[in-house]
């Protein structure tokens, strides 16, 4: 499959630990954020998503933080599987000012090994 | 599978050269975005259209035009080609003009520009 991104940090786990994955957004006006995973060789794909007025949001197996005092969101995923390994980004976007573009971070390479 | 088809699959083509992407939405969405990947500069969101007209535009450069035919499939025209040019572009596309959630990604066209 193609690679994007060849100078990603990488986070590296081993099967079945839970892992976490961590992105600093830039705006602290956004209001509605959202993590997605890229399998080699594919478009990105929607995981989970949480507005500014939540602090936590569980979907299944993964969790996101929010953190706005420091402009920190985390992508947890629990058990992490072989599947799971892929490159994860996170997106911001202001939804009152009805902009409806999504603002991608760089980007985490999460490999699972067995 | 996301249901939204993108052609070509890889495009190779010179400097100066003038491109077309096609991309076909999932049946029953109106809204397609076009994004653009690159080492360098990650993923950016492009342009987006819905039912025919432009609705929101990002990063896009002036050499780079999209449209929105009656039958929804959408086409992404990339003229004077730069070596810059080369990334990743996604297509995708969603039910209504705002839902970033439920915004379904094609596989993507690959171009290289040499």
């Amino acid at each position: 499959g193609e690679s994007v991104g060849l100078h990603l940090p990488t986070l590296s786990v081993q099967e079945g630990d839970n892992s976490i994955i961590n992105c600093a957004y830039s705006n602290s006006a956004s209001d509605y954020f959202i993590w997605y995973k890229q399998e080699s060789g594919k478009g990105p794909q929607f995981i989970i998503d949480i507005r500014s007025n939540m602090d936590k949001r569980q979907g299944q197996r993964v969790t996101v933080l929010l953190n706005k005092t420091v402009k920190h969101l985390s992508l947890q995923i629990a058990a992490t599987q072989p599947g799971d390994s892929a490159v994860y980004f996170c997106a911001e976007n202001i939804m009152d000012t009805g902009r409806r573009a999504l603002t991608f971070g760089s980007g985490t390479r999460l490999q699972v090994q067995p | 599978d996301s249901g939204v088809t993108q052609t070509p699959k890889h495009l190779i083509t010179a400097t100066g050269q003038r491109v077309t992407l096609r991309c076909s939405p999932r049946s029953g969405d109106l809204s397609v975005y076009w994004y653009q990947q690159s080492l360098d500069q990650g993923l950016q969101f492009l342009i987006q259209y819905y039912n025919g007209e432009e609705r929101a535009k990002g990063n896009i450069l002036e050499r780079f035009s999209a449209q929105q035919f009656p039958d929804l499939h959408s086409e992404l025209n990339l003229s004077s080609l730069e070596l810059g040019d080369s990334a990743l572009y996604f297509c995708a596309s969603s039910t209504t003009s705002g839902s970033f959630n439920e915004q379904f990604f094609g596989p993507g066209t690959r171009l290289t520009v040499l």
